[in-house]
């Protein structure tokens, strides 16, 4: 199985929105809904921010969300804060072989 | 909080062996399915092994299987990574972690292993 696809960067302006896509195949992102998301600022281990394609652990703010859209998950983050600024990657757990996929990472800048 | 903390990272030889280990505290780690994950140096994140709660099951990514082998003590609290013939493109931070259902919840702070002459 390949990686999902991310865009290598995003950016925004404080306060606006962005959304970052990870797209897959109709074999993978398609066929399972165990779609995650994770921020990564420099030097510091991922953070879980998504999970199960839509749900926020807790002490993640409401204004990350996900959804996914046939082989495509997305990621949006609103009213954009500088501390925003960081790696994510999204993955997704394939239940039937019990692997994990992970997309290739999306920078994002708060301009 | 849910603390995990890796140790026996360092520098090794291409061909030879390395055991990571990861001690688990501040949760029922026997409840919890953990994994290995890689990350090369300004590279993503690379799955690398699952072992299920129990230690019943163990899966592994392409790149690894037949040289990595992942098993766990839940009497311990301790999850270990067994790497052999080791190569240049296992060079990475490897973090342990802890499974919710199919997501990754809390992360270790990564332990660095260098594969060089």
């Amino acid at each position: 199985q390949s990686a999902l696809t991310q865009p290598p960067s995003v950016s925004g302006s404080p306060g606006q929105s962005v959304t970052i896509s990870c797209t897959g195949t109709s074999s993978d992102v398609g066929s399972y809904n165990r779609v995650s998301w994770y921020q990564q600022p420099p030097g510091t281990a991922p953070k879980l921010m998504i999970y199960e394609v839509t749900n926020r652990p807790s002490g993640v703010p409401d204004r990350f969300s996900g959804s996914k859209s046939g082989n495509m998950a997305s990621l949006t983050i609103s009213g954009l804060q500088t501390e925003d600024e960081a790696d994510y990657y999204c993955s997704l757990y394939t239940s039937d072989t019990a692997h994990v996929l992970f997309g290739g990472g999306t920078k994002l800048t708060v301009l | 909080q849910v603390q995990l903390v890796e140790s026996g990272g360092g520098v090794v030889q291409p061909g030879r062996s390395l055991r990571l280990s990861c001690a688990a505290s501040r949760f029922n780690f026997r409840s919890y399915g953990m994994h290995w994950v890689r990350q090369a140096p300004g590279k993503g994140l690379e799955w690398v092994a699952v072992i299920w709660y129990d230690g019943s099951n163990k899966y592994y990514a392409d790149s690894v299987k037949g040289r990595f082998s992942i098993s766990r003590d839940n009497s311990k609290n301790t999850v270990w990574l067994q790497m052999n013939s080791l190569r240049a493109e296992d060079t990475a931070v490897y973090f342990c972690v802890r499974d919710h259902n199919g997501a990754f919840d809390y992360w270790g702070q990564g332990s660095l292993v260098t594969v060089s002459s």
